[in-house]
């Protein structure tokens, strides 16, 4: 049973950078695309980036695109999502999600972690 | 991107009741259509794919349809575990896009 743990929210300031990361175990985690998918509070879903089971392609968002990279470490079973220039409108709760379809991407999301919490203010 | 217009926001229904929830695709996705729930305080759960194919341990009182682009969940006697918000979510074309959510509570 898949299982994603995310780490690296927190409170930061406009124009501020953060890294965030979601370590899966109980699947193959180099022959599934991954995602990560945002909640602001309160509202609704908004997927924001989708990576590759071996790391490319990647897209994004458009609200996101040019601000944040999504990345994967496949030796460390691990996802990551660099955000720089980060607005007060990127504030959420940031949830990893891996690709139900094996080594390519259908987008059905069938496994998600807990989620971080990204807060941006000054 | 193509929209996916959700209704209702919100509807109030008992125990054993039968519940409907329905998304329009704005423009064709060939049945490429997926129904979350999402508990407060918990991750969205996967629940149908491909507008009908319940995921793995799926009660079969979740069921869903298609017709041209409208999309409907329906929970054939909702239980007190269903009581959550249900989204729907294309994923025909990228960006993939969601619903804006139903929230089902108590009468």
């Amino acid at each position: 049973q898949a299982q994603l743990v995310e780490s690296g929210g927190g409170v930061v300031q406009p124009g501020r950078s953060l890294r965030l990361s979601c370590a899966a175990s109980g699947f193959t985690f180099e022959n599934y695309a991954m995602h990560w998918v945002r909640q602001a509070p309160g509202k609704g879903l908004e997927w924001v980036a989708l990576i590759a089971y071996d790391g490319s392609p990647k897209y994004y968002a458009d609200s996101v695109k040019g601000r944040f990279t999504i990345s994967r470490d496949n030796s460390k079973n691990t996802l990551y999502l660099r955000m720089n220039s980060l607005r007060p409108e990127d504030t959420a709760l940031y949830y990893c999600a891996k690709d139900q379809a094996v080594t390519t991407a259908g987008n059905y999301l069938d496994s998600w972690g807990q989620g971080t919490v990204v807060t941006v203010s000054s | 991107d193509i929209q996916m217009t959700q209704t209702p926001s919100s509807v109030s229904a008992s125990v054993g009741d039968r519940v409907t929830i329905t998304c329009r695709a704005s423009q064709r996705i060939a049945d490429w259509l997926a129904w979350y729930q999402q508990k407060p305080g918990k991750a969205p759960k996967f629940l149908i794919y491909a507008a009908s194919r319940l995921h793995g341990g799926v009660p079969s009182r979740f069921s869903g349809s298609a017709s041209g682009t409208e999309y409907t969940l329906t929970i054939s006697s909702l239980q007190p575990e269903d009581f959550a918000t249900y989204f729907c979510q294309q994923a025909y074309s990228l960006p993939p896009t969601f619903g804006q959510g139903t929230k089902v509570d108590i009468k």
